[in-house]
């Protein structure tokens, strides 16, 4: 069975500070990795996704994610917060055979201060 | 284009109340999914569908029914309501042959906030 931690549930930085949102996964097959993010009183929207090829992925509003596949680790990562990224955020795992649904972690509040 | 859809946006229950919760989406995709949301769990899946006509149990399927009768519905039921339900309910659906190069995502709904009582 695969699973998805998410190793801080909060993360408080001010503003115009990098930021970096930890997500570890386990699994015994190979995966794609996601991040979502949700906006306060809002469904999910993807960020960004590792499918295949680089191992660096940019995404939506200056976000960047790394697969380590050594580490088994797809962190978060973007260099210059604003107010507006303070949201919930969510990794997810897929299995890349058969057509399991994702698997998420418990997902990091992050909270930008001005 | 509306995308997904939920229906109602917030519900208050007494306990052993019945209701069904509505999702609609208008992309053609195959797979649907149910998820609730609870503070420090993230969300968890209660049930999902690969198509019309079939569903398959999530990781919290207890006190929960669903029904595809349809490509477009989806939806989610509880028979006898518990204080335990209270909570966000995710709807989302996902293609399963994307044109071009796969992108397995998942596209979310609003969301609908159940309160049991």
């Amino acid at each position: 069975a695969q699973s998805v931690t998410q190793l801080d549930s909060q993360v408080p930085v001010f503003e115009e500070a990098p930021v970096e949102l930890r997500c570890n996964y386990s699994s015994s097959v190979s995966v794609y990795l996601f991040w979502y993010v949700q906006y306060p009183n809002q469904g999910l929207q993807l960020l960004l996704k590792y499918l295949s090829g680089s191992t660096l992925v940019k995404g939506i509003n200056g976000f960047e994610a790394e697969f380590n596949k050594s580490q088994t680790s797809f962190h978060l990562r973007k260099p210059s917060v604003h107010i507006s990224d303070t949201a919930e955020y969510f990794c997810a795992a897929k299995r890349q055979s058969g057509n399991t649904p994702l698997v998420f972690g418990k997902g990091t509040r992050l909270s930008v201060i001005a | 284009n509306a995308g997904v859809t939920q229906t109602p946006k917030f519900r208050v229950l007494k306990t052993g109340q019945s209701m069904t919760l509505l999702c609609a989406q208008d992309m053609n995709h195959e797979y649907m999914y149910w998820y609730r949301q609870d503070p420090g769990m993230g969300l968890r899946l209660i049930h999902y569908s690969v198509g019309e006509g079939t569903t398959a149990k999530g990781e919290v399927p207890d006190g929960y029914n669903v029904s595809r009768l349809k490509k477009q519905n989806f939806l989610l039921g509880l028979e006898s309501a518990a204080p335990s339900q209270t909570s966000v309910y995710f709807c989302a659906s996902s293609s399963t042959f994307p044109r071009g190069a796969p992108s397995y995502e998942q596209y979310f709904g609003p969301g609908t906030r159940l309160t049991v009582t």
